[in-house]
């Protein structure tokens, strides 16, 4: 496996459900994000982690639940979901920053989340 | 406040067509980072160019140019002889000091620009 990647790919759930999705990265890096990208509103960035400790919450929802075991393994575990929440669910990694630098992140394909 | 801003919703070019997308973006810092991602059908963004504020040399990878100018906070797009493979949303993001400080490189992304590139 390379780069960065997430499963499922696809995922329907009822609103009392609880889920995770997973996301792995074999680049190496120190930090990784979740986003959520929905038909009519930009990508939102969700969740950040670098070396495994939460650097931002972007004021998300707590029936969003991250959690990072090690630098290269991150989840978002979800429960009593709303239809709203339905979107593309996409992770990222990257080196994090250096000395002021911001380095580029890398996607994975994304969980297509549908909640009924 | 950091914005960015990809004024043009939808493109649709035949092939062979030259195409620029254009991104403008806000900030007060004078440091910052710009970037472009392709997302393609299957929905996975792909990393195109990371470019300093410091760096304001255009830049051509094969078919695709940018053109950086910070007199007009602009960061565009150019794609030379477009082919069918080229259609995708295309996204510009920001990253400058006032929201990675402490938050490690957080990107702030356009709304992104639909190309479709017809045979």
């Amino acid at each position: 496996e390379t780069g960065v990647t997430q499963t499922p790919r696809h995922l329907v759930m009822g609103m009392t459900n609880k889920k995770s999705l997973k996301c792995e990265q074999h680049l190496g890096h120190n930090a990784m994000y979740w986003y959520k990208q929905s038909a009519k509103k930009p990508l939102e960035l969700m969740f950040v982690y670098n070396f495994k400790e939460q650097t931002e919450n972007n004021s998300v929802p707590s029936r969003f639940s991250p959690e990072c075991p090690n630098s290269s393994h991150l989840f978002l575990h979800l429960h009593t979901l709303q239809p709203e929440d339905s979107a593309l669910y996409l992770c990222a990694s990257s080196q994090g920053t250096s000395g002021g630098s911001t380095y580029e992140q890398y996607f994975g394909p994304g969980t297509r989340l549908t909640v009924t | 406040a950091q914005k960015v801003t990809q004024a043009q919703t939808e493109i649709s070019v035949v092939e062979k067509e030259d195409v620029t997308l254009d991104c403008v973006y806000e900030t007060r810092d004078t440091t910052y980072y710009l970037f472009w991602y392709k997302q393609p059908p299957s929905g996975e963004l792909v990393f195109l160019i990371r470019r300093n504020s410091f760096d304001e040399q255009n830049e051509i990878s094969g078919r695709y140019s940018w053109n950086f100018q910070k007199s007009t906070s602009s960061f565009n797009f150019t794609i030379t002889a477009s082919q069918v493979v080229d259609s995708a949303v295309y996204f510009c993001a920001l990253s400058d000091r006032m929201n990675y400080g402490g938050s490690q490189g957080n990107l702030i992304f356009g709304k992104g620009t639909k190309l479709s590139v017809k045979p």
